[in-house]
């Protein structure tokens, strides 16, 4: 099992560009979740996806998209990227939507927005 | 406010002697808290979770304890060795059993020779 992978590990964008970041997940699993991670902060939840076709939002969904075509796929769209959304961007996965149930990350994208 | 706050200082200690982080939060009412370690550049790796009814979860050298009285969680590492040096971050659930976790900013831990 290849876990939870994501691409780009690394990414420069200019103000105003578009671009989706990838994740997947070979676990069957049926929770997947986008976190962004700045210095000083804790991993904050951008949105969510309980299955196939349902998405919800997180705590800082702004100037994010998400959709979940297929149980391994879950990309986050940035649709005309700021500076403040310079981060690291962790996608992650669990079985289910259940709280005590172990969330696995991947390696991370790290995005610069000049 | 809700807020979940962790030492923002690293805690530096010697090889051998055991290690304990602190996560402390406020307005919560979480069923679960979870924590994470997370070496630089990757992602964070799950370590133990406990449950609002337990006191204290084990595993090998790690030891957590769960106080919802004080609103408290305490992260033991006992006999810790250098490869122990990670940032360590805590998390729990927003909405009572629903998997939408909180995460703390972590604390940096190094592990001195």
């Amino acid at each position: 099992n290849a876990g939870v992978t994501q691409t780009p590990k690394f990414q420069v964008l200019k103000t105003g560009q578009s671009m989706t970041l990838q994740c997947a997940q070979d676990m069957n699993h049926e929770y997947m979740s986008w976190y962004r991670q700045d210095p000083g902060m804790g991993l904050r939840l951008i949105h969510y996806s309980v299955g196939a076709g349902i998405t919800d939002q997180g705590e800082v969904p702004n100037g994010y998209n998400v959709s979940r075509s297929t149980t391994e796929d879950f990309p986050l769209r940035l649709l005309s990227a700021a500076p403040s959304q310079t981060s690291v961007y962790f996608c992650a996965s669990s079985y289910s939507r259940l709280a005590q149930e172990t969330q696995y990350f991947g390696p991370g994208t790290r995005l610069l927005v000049l | 406010s809700q807020k979940i706050e962790q030492n923002s200082e690293a805690l530096n200690i010697q090889e051998g002697k055991t290690a304990t982080l602190t996560c402390n939060y406020t307005n919560y009412s979480p069923a679960y808290l979870q924590w994470y370690r997370q070496d630089p550049g990757r992602g964070p790796v799950f370590l133990l979770l406990i449950r609002e009814n337990e006191k204290e979860k084990r595993k090998e050298r790690l030891k957590v304890t769960f106080d919802t009285t004080l609103k408290q969680s305490l992260f033991h590492i006992t006999a810790s060795q250098p490869a122990d040096s990670a940032t360590y971050l805590c998390a729990l659930d927003d909405l009572g059993g629903y998997n939408k976790l909180i995460f703390g900013a972590g604390t940096r831990l190094a592990v001195h020779p």
